[in-house]
């Protein structure tokens, strides 16, 4: 059964840099695209970003500046980074396995809350 | 891009149907089939119940279902049972710029 966990920070500090990290298990993370997926307190869902196991990406327009999105063979997992966080970055933050061509999200984590804090 | 945009409660009784829309632009739900569903107990991962606007992954009850018409796309629940009650996200596709939009939610409440 494919399982994913998030661990990081619950909280970090306005401007510093959001690190968070998705292990895989159940599944090999190679042949697969994996992503970041978040939501602020009270609001919907945004996507963060997409990973293949090979290292290309893809991220929002509106975080591309910001993120940075990495991948981890050996260990089965991958990570995220978000530099000069603000308290609109306050969110839930969510790690996924995800099929690009369908955009569909089969497997989820259960999602860490970062809270950014002055 | 504006999120897509879903009812932010339905309700219904158990036993009886519920469609929760959700509604986009021709720029995403309108010109793409690939609109998707998910179930969310809050504390626990999201669940994909629907995906490509119709089908069901397996092991999804078929008192879900998907539709899709113009810029709106739907989910229908039949047969309401008390653990059907969640938060639903609908999601679309929104071309290689944007890639993905996501729907605010909707919270279900079986009554």
């Amino acid at each position: 059964q494919v399982q994913l966990q998030e661990s990081g920070p619950g909280l970090v500090k306005v401007s510093e840099t959001l690190s968070l990290t998705c292990t895989v298990s159940g599944t090999s993370i190679k042949s697969y695209y994996w992503t970041w997926i978040r939501q602020p307190p009270g609001k919907g869902l945004e996507w963060i970003a997409y990973i293949y196991y090979s290292g290309s990406t893809k991220s929002n327009p509106s975080l591309r500046s910001r993120v940075t999105i990495s991948v981890d063979t050996s260990n089965n997992h991958f990570s995220l980074k978000l530099n000069s966080v603000a308290a609109a970055d306050t969110a839930v933050y969510y790690c996924a396995r995800v099929d690009v061509n369908t955009v569909t999200y089969d497997f989820w984590g259960q999602g860490t809350l970062v809270t950014v804090s002055s | 891009q504006s999120a897509l945009t879903q009812p932010a409660s339905v309700s219904g009784s158990p036993g009886q149907s519920i469609t929760i829309s959700c509604t986009g632009t021709s720029s995403d739900v309108g010109s793409y089939d690939l609109v998707s569903w998910y179930q969310h107990h809050p504390g626990k991962a999201p669940k994909l119940i629907i995906y490509e606007v119709t089908k069901r992954p397996s092991g999804v009850s078929n008192r879900f279902s998907g539709s899709k018409s113009g810029n709106t796309a739907s989910l229908t629940i039949s047969g309401l049972q008390a653990e059907d009650e969640s938060d639903y996200y609908c999601c679309s596709y929104a071309g290689s710029n944007i890639y993905v939009l996501f729907g605010g939610g909707t919270k279900l409440t079986v009554l």
